[in-house]
């Protein structure tokens, strides 16, 4: 029972470079977030779907892009890293219940330095 | 979204209780989570309470609700060193979550 699973789990950029993480979910969910966590803030909301082909942005969208091609799939891409990028990046997909609202399920994060 | 706050860290001694706090602004929010994190994972979610409730109990976990104090609240009895990890409280609105900034536990055996 795989989940959310996010590719890579570490990387290192140099400043410029340009790199894609992907989320991969098998539980059929409708919705999917990407966020970033840096110490003391919490998690951040980058981007998020709420269904195939569609996204929207969310609290810190600059400097990213996402794409969802198919519903299982939610890519983020990063064009031109930049040191501020340095975080850790989660993934989390949610189905829709209406008695218990947006519970959301979490990929184990993605690492990434950037110099 | 809104501000939720949370106290960065707690330390309490194995067997003792923890009270972990969290305070929202949205009061719009119909429900109210609670989400454990160990280091190296992803967040994973404890328990959640929709917002006409005041209390919950699911085995050690008790959640209280102040709606009208905005005041969001987990215990965690007889607490373990595997209970160390950080917490995040979070309120919805819409489709999304708004996420506290998290309070670190510490088990001290």
């Amino acid at each position: 029972n795989a989940g959310v699973t996010q590719t890579p789990k570490f990387r290192v950029l140099k400043t410029g470079q340009s790199m894609t993480l992907l989320c991969a979910q098998d539980m059929n969910h409708e919705y999917m977030y990407w966020y970033r966590q840096d110490p003391g803030m919490g998690l951040r909301l980058i981007h998020y779907s709420v269904g195939e082909g569609t996204t929207a942005k969310g609290e810190v969208p600059d400097g990213y892009n996402v794409s969802r091609l198919k519903k299982q799939n939610f890519l983020l891409g990063l064009e031109s890293a930049a040191p501020s990028q340095t975080s850790v990046y989660f993934c989390a997909s949610s189905p829709f219940y209406r008695e218990r609202g947006n519970i959301q399920y979490f990929g184990a994060g993605t690492r990434l330095s950037v110099l | 979204g809104e501000d939720v706050e949370q106290s960065l860290f707690l330390s309490v001694r194995e067997g003792d209780s923890s009270v972990i706090n969290c305070t929202y602004t949205d009061s719009s929010s119909t429900y109210l989570y609670w989400y454990k994190q160990e280091p190296g994972a992803g967040l994973q979610l404890l328990t959640y309470i929709f917002s006409n409730m005041d209390m919950k109990q699911d085995q050690r976990l008790t959640v209280l609700l102040n709606k009208k104090d905005k005041h969001l609240s987990l215990r965690i009895a007889d607490t373990q060193t595997g209970d160390s990890a950080i917490y995040f409280c979070a309120e919805t609105y819409s489709n999304m979550l708004t996420f506290g900034g998290g309070t670190r536990l510490m088990v001290k055996p």
